[in-house]
This record gives structure tokens, C-alpha cells and sequence, in this order.
């Protein structure tokens, strides 16, 4: 069965200082691998995906994932946080290659970044 | 931001009545889809679309209905609701081949 695991439920770091969000993922075939993000009382937020091709990826304000096959990990990082990057991220690896709508998502790690 | 609007945003309902959720979406893209969100779970698809009339299942597909009769609108029927079923459902356009998701804002079910 295909899955996603994020092992942490928070993540705190200081504003300034680097932050990674973990994900680990299990799929047959080629994955498609996505971050999310969501603020409070809102919907979910498209940060960056992996396709094909880079294994770094960039994405919306300043994050990047880094794709790791033999790993089967796709973490979320980013040089130096900011308290507005508080928030809950999601990954989500695709079901279908036709597909990437059909999603598997992670449970989700709240990230707190203090001043 | 995606044109996507969920109604109602809140609502409170007992055990055993239908409940209708609608999605409206002005960017007129084919493929749209509903997810649920629990705590520990993070989202689970229930139904999605991939044209007018043209609906399939998600994972959590038990105890929901849609339909999508136009375009733009993308309705989720919860049959005859049960406690189980409190959470926020989001709508979402996008996916096909390559592309993301763009998410409604999401709609929060209370079923006492």
C-alpha cells in the first residue's frame, strides 16, 4: 500500500536558524512527490513539487525539498525561518502518474518558529 | 488566488439527516476532487471528478455521494450523516497530469 509517514508532529526552531520538515514515502513506481501548506482556518497552500529530473527543488517562499530515492525521503527545508513560516505542512505523494490530484497525504508537522 | 468557493462554511446537523456541500470553481478546470481533513490523519480523498458526469471513488468513499452536473459545480451528499463524519471538507481543483491542487477554504461539518 502506498503511504506517507512524517515522524514529527511539531517541529520548533529559532527565527534565522535553518529548518527541515521530515517525509518519508512509500510507493510503487515513480513517485510524485508534493508539499503543502496551511495556515490557520484556511485551505491548503502548493509549495513545490518533484516530478522528475533536479533532485532539489524550489519553491514558494524560499523552501526547497530535497528528492532522495534511495532514501525514500523527500524533506522540506529552508535556510533560515521566519515566525510567519508557523504553519502545518503536508506531504503528499501522488496514486497515479495520470493523476496527481489523487493524493496520499501525511499526518502533518507543525512547524513553530520563535522570535 | 483559485476562484473556489465552498457553502456552507459551517454547519451543525444531527445524526441521520442529509447533508449537501457545494463547490464552485470559476477557472474552469476539468478535474475536481473533495478531501476531508482529521487530526492524525491529514487528508483523505473522498470522491473526485474528472468531467461533468464523470465521478469516481477516493479512499474514504463509504457513506458519501456526488455529483457534478456542470462544470463549475462539484456537490458532495453525505446520505444520512453520522458523528464519524464530523470534519472539515475541502474541495480542490487541479492534479491531471502533472499540475497541484488549489484548495477551497475549506468547510467545517459538526454532526451531533
Amino acid at each position: 500500500a502506498q503511504s506517507v509517514a512524517q515522524p514529527e508532529d511539531q517541529v520548533n526552531v529559532a527565527e534565522g536558524n535553518p529548518l527541515t520538515v521530515k517525509c518519508t514515502y512509500s510507493v510503487s513506481g515513480n513517485p510524485y512527490l508534493f508539499w503543502y501548506v496551511q495556515y490557520p482556518n484556511r485551505g491548503l497552500q502548493f509549495l513545490l513539487k518533484y516530478i522528475t529530473g533536479d533532485n532539489l527543488v524550489k519553491g514558494s517562499y524560499g523552501f526547497e525539498a530535497e528528492f532522495n530515492k534511495s532514501q525514500t525521503s523527500f524533506h522540506l527545508k529552508k535556510p533560515s525561518a521566519l515566525v510567519s513560516d508557523s504553519a502545518l505542512y503536508f506531504c503528499a505523494v501522488s496514486v497515479g502518474s495520470s493523476n496527481t490530484g489523487k493524493l496520499i497525504f501525511g499526518q502533518g508537522t507543525t512547524l513553530q518558529v520563535k522570535p | 488566488d483559485a476562484g473556489i468557493t465552498q457553502s456552507p462554511r459551517h454547519k451543525v446537523t444531527e445524526t441521520g439527516t442529509p447533508v449537501t456541500l457545494r463547490c464552485h470553481q470559476t477557472e474552469n478546470h476539468r478535474y475536481m476532487y473533495w478531501y476531508r481533513q482529521d487530526p492524525g490523519h491529514g487528508l483523505r480523498l473522498i470522491h473526485y471528478s474528472y468531467g461533468v458526469k464523470d465521478t469516481d471513488k477516493g479512499e474514504v468513499s463509504d457513506g458519501y455521494s456526488v455529483s457534478r452536473s456542470k462544470t463549475e459545480d462539484f456537490l458532495l451528499t453525505l446520505e444520512s450523516a453520522t458523528s464519524s463524519q464530523t470534519s472539515v471538507y475541502f474541495c480542490a481543483i487541479g492534479g491531471g497530469g502533472s499540475g497541484e491542487l488549489f484548495f477551497g477554504e475549506g468547510s467545517r461539518l459538526t454532526v451531533l
